[in-house]
Parts: C-alpha cells; structure tokens; sequence
C-alpha cells in the first residue's frame, strides 16, 4: 500500500495570509505513460463530507476558488491557499488513486 | 446533478454484519467511466477508503479489510451496497458511499458523496 503523510498535522494562520500543507507519498504516485499525479486534495468541514478541491495534483474542481492551488510530482505535493478567508477552517486531505486510493491523515487548519 | 444517499441500521452489535445501502440519484451507476466506493471515518478521525465496485460487478477491496467485506451493485435499482462481517467496536464510524473515476478514464476521484451515515457497534 501507498503511504501518504501530511505535514503539519495542525495549522494556524492569520486571515489573508497564505496556508501550505504538505504531503508526501511512499512511493511515486506519477504514471509515466501519461505524466499525470494521481493526487488529490480534500476539505472537510464539521457534519460535512470530504470535498473534491484538487486532483491530478494541480488541477481544481469545477467552483472550487482560485485561492486553492496544488503542485509537485512524484512523491512531494502541496495545497496552497493564497490568502486565507474565513470560511477556509476545516480539515484537509490528500489521496492517492494511483494504486488502490489511501488518503493522509489529515491537517487540521485554523485561524490564528 | 449527481446524489448519493446512503441508508441502513444507524446500530449493529458486536460479531453481526454491517449492512449499507447507497442510493445513486442524477446518474446512472452503470456509467462506465466510474466506481463506486465505500469510505469510513471512526469519530474525529481520518477517512478509510474499503472498496469500490464497477457497473459489472467487479470488486476491490482494502486489503485490510478484504477478509469480512462483501460490496454488490444493483444496476436496476441503481443502488449498491456494502456488507462488513464480524464487526467489532473499532468498526464504528461514519461511512460514506463516493463515485470516483475509472482508470483511464481521466475523471476525477470521490468527486461526489453521501451526507455519511454512522454506525455504532455496540451491544
């Protein structure tokens, strides 16, 4: 199984800054033949299920807003939020679907 | 728009089999450019995928939780369906039903889910 570990595992950020969370995967999550990371990232609000914000690593879901960026390859990715709002509290989540789907344990974001 | 409602007993005792149903709403489960998922969470924890399943009955589960579960589809009632033996207390959580894409297919991953339904095992 692929292992996906985030860093931190909590985050606090004064509103209008920028939040990074890391994750890194086991092994690499890059298929050669069509140079696609099958990596995504989640949001998941309290009561809510997890939210599709990222996949491929850096492309975003339809509505998602362009604050919430992604990158890396292989086996090191991050989630950028550009200027933090409010309404952005929540845990995230990367996932793997390159073998099987595993997701990291989560990062808790917070405002400071 | 595409929906997922997830149904069955909110309790189930230590030892019995958990049994869930998800109700795809919006779309059609025999879509062939899909699975369809199960995912866990146990309370303030993080997410689990178990298994999917394909329109045609093809399966595949979490190899760690390949030996007590069973995931079915209905095509004509496009509904599908997970069964979970031998539950123990770290069996409960909330579990959630996602479509995500197919190998190949290039759509996304989990793009839509359940509002999650939790199970308690406990006697």
């Amino acid at each position: 199984d692929i292992v996906m570990t985030q860093s931190p595992d909590s985050l606090a950020v004064s509103l209008g800054e920028r939040a990074t969370i890391n994750c890194k995967s086991s092994q690499s999550v890059l298929y050669s033949s069509n140079n696609k990371n099958y990596l995504a990232w989640y949001q998941q609000k309290p009561g809510q299920p997890p939210k599709l914000l990222i996949y491929w690593a850096s492309t975003r879901e339809s509505g998602v807003p362009d604050r919430f960026s992604g990158s890396g390859s292989g086996t090191d990715f991050t989630l950028t939020i550009s200027s933090l709002q409010a309404e952005d509290v929540a845990v995230y989540y990367c996932q793997q679907y390159y073998s099987t789907r595993t997701f990291g344990q989560g990062t808790r974001l917070e405002i400071k | 728009q595409v929906q997922l409602q997830e149904s069955g007993p909110g309790l189930v005792k230590p030892s019995q089999t958990l049994s869930l149903t998800c109700t795809v709403s919006g779309g059609s489960i025999s879509s062939g450019d899909y699975y369809w998922s199960w995912i866990r969470q146990p309370p303030g924890k993080g997410l689990e995928w178990i298994g999917y399943i394909y329109y045609s009955g093809s399966t595949y589960y979490n190899p760690s939780l390949k030996s007590r579960v069973t995931i079915s589809v209905d095509t004509s009632k496009n509904q599908f369906s997970l069964k979970l033996s031998s539950v123990t207390a770290a069996d409960t959580a909330v579990y959630y039903c996602a479509r995500g894409g197919v190998w190949g297919s290039y759509r996304p991953p989990f793009d839509y889910w359940g509002q999650g339904t939790l199970v308690t095992v406990s006697s």
